[in-house]
């Protein structure tokens, strides 16, 4: 079953507002990684976090790698309705080719 | 567009019929993984490859699940006596490049409903 707890669950905002979601696990990861995901796609990776303590901008997200390495969060500023999506984080330890993933977070936003 | 095709999209079945799934990952890297997702969860690991050799398989992979990889390029999932349990977004994922597994791209699934 799943190892990673994300929060929220779900945000509904409005468009301009930031946004911000974490994920936390109780087992050290060595890599993070955050990817949206629409109806009826795959996930899209959008950041990969690869040290503890790593903060990484793509655009107007922005994430970080916990120092514990137990935990991720990601940041989008001044939101638009196009990102509107299920948001995944997701853990990898480098003895495992697999990736383990958290049950989403579902961003809503309104124009 | 990620690179990695999936084939079909969308599957119709009447449970107990058998299906077969088809993934083309980016083709210059060895490495090539399964998911399966349910509605409102995130995908969960099913198996992986190397070139052809299956590394790793899932518990969730019982025994109607197989998975092949020939000549270590497209690989296919095949699904024996469907279950309606075995409905999900069946998701195929690939390395972006020939370094490094620690970033996966995927595809966009294959749907899968059994009736």
């Amino acid at each position: 079953g799943q190892q990673l707890n994300q929060s929220p669950q779900s945000m509904f905002i409005q468009e301009g507002e930031d946004v911000s979601m974490n994920c936390t696990s109780s087992s050290i990861f060595n890599t993070w990684l955050w990817y949206k995901q629409e109806p009826g796609e795959g996930p899209v990776l959008l950041i990969a976090l690869y040290k503890a303590g790593e903060l990484t901008s793509n655009g107007r997200l922005t994430a970080q790698f916990g120092i514990t390495r137990k935990d991720s969060f990601l940041n989008i500023s001044a939101s638009i309705p196009s990102d509107v999506g299920i948001y995944f984080c997701a853990g990898h330890r480098s003895n495992t080719g697999k990736l383990i993933f958290g049950q989403g977070t579902t961003l809503q936003v309104k124009p | 567009d990620t690179g990695v095709s999936q084939d079909p999209r969308h599957k119709i079945t009447k449970r107990g019929q058998n299906v077969t799934f088809r993934c083309d990952p980016i083709s210059e890297h060895n490495r090539l993984y399964w998911y399966r997702q349910t509605l409102g969860q995130g995908p969960e690991f099913l198996t992986y490859f190397q070139n052809e050799a299956q590394l790793e398989k899932s518990r969730l992979l019982s025994d109607r699940f197989s998975a092949e990889r020939p000549k270590g390029s497209f690989s296919t999932l095949e699904i024996q006596r469907t279950e309606q349990g075995d409905s999900a977004m069946y998701l195929c994922a690939s390395p972006p490049g020939t370094s490094g597994y620690n970033e996966q791209f995927f595809g966009p699934g294959t749907r899968l409903t059994v009736l």
